[in-house]
């Protein structure tokens, strides 16, 4: 099955750090630019950052430019997002995603992970 | 950056309505938007890309129209399975991709 599978969420502290993975199975991401997408409990879908296949370049959201970091390790079929810095407004489900193709033409999102919240309080 | 809306925010609607949602773009992006379904607990559900185009798997009571700046989303006739937030988004560069609020269609 075709999948993509969050995991690393949960309650930090203000100015702590989380690392989040998401797994895929039933394809290889190494084929793929991959992006993280948020969203705060009952409110909108906010992107967050992407990564292209080789890990040559990556894209971040104004929001958390200089505090989060996104990777990829492909022989895992893996991709990471390292949260620090943390801020209350950090809280949020956040998702994994795949673009349907390498073009920007293509970048719709046709495969989500189940998501990860993330919770940022004292 | 790419400013996204829609309209309306709340839909009430019954089983067996046309429906039609729309999306705004604060510049043109051509042809590339996509649409979403999305219900509570869950992932978001591509349903329309490039515009119009339907994906595969997705009901053809769903359809997409538009270009530049303004586009919608139709649900020919509303099903129960259809009750659930659909968001707009952008895909117009390698740059910042964006999402509209979202449209909450409700029962009447």
């Amino acid at each position: 099955e075709v999948q993509l599978v969050e995991s690393g969420g949960g309650l930090v502290q203000p100015g702590g750090s989380l690392r989040l993975s998401c797994a895929a199975s039933g394809f290889t991401i190494s084929s793929y630019w991959m992006h993280w997408v948020r969203q705060v409990p009952g409110k909108g879908l906010v992107w967050v950052s992407s990564i292209n296949s080789d890990a040559t370049n990556t894209n971040y959201a104004d929001s958390v430019k200089g505090r989060f970091t996104i990777s990829r390790d492909n022989a895992k079929n893996t991709l990471y997002l390292q949260m620090n810095s943390l801020r209350a407004e950090d809280t949020a489900v956040h998702f994994c995603a795949r673009v349907a193709g390498s073009s920007w033409s293509y970048w719709y999102f046709d495969l989500w992970g189940r998501g990860t919240l993330v919770t940022v309080s004292s | 950056d790419i400013q996204m809306t829609q309209s309306p925010s709340t839909l009430s609607a019954s089983v067996g309505d046309r429906v039609t949602i729309t999306c705004r773009a604060s510049q043109s992006i051509s042809i590339w938007l996509a649409w979403y379904q999305q219900k509570p607990g869950k992932a978001p559900n591509l349903l329309i890309y490039q515009a119009s185009s339907l994906e595969s798997g997705v009901p053809s009571r769903f359809s997409g129209s538009g270009s530049g700046t303004e586009f919608t989303l139709t649900i020919s006739s509303l099903q129960p399975d259809d009750f659930a937030t659909y968001y707009c988004q952008q895909y117009n560069s390698y740059s910042t991709i964006t999402f509209g609020p979202g449209t909450k269609v409700d029962i009447k």
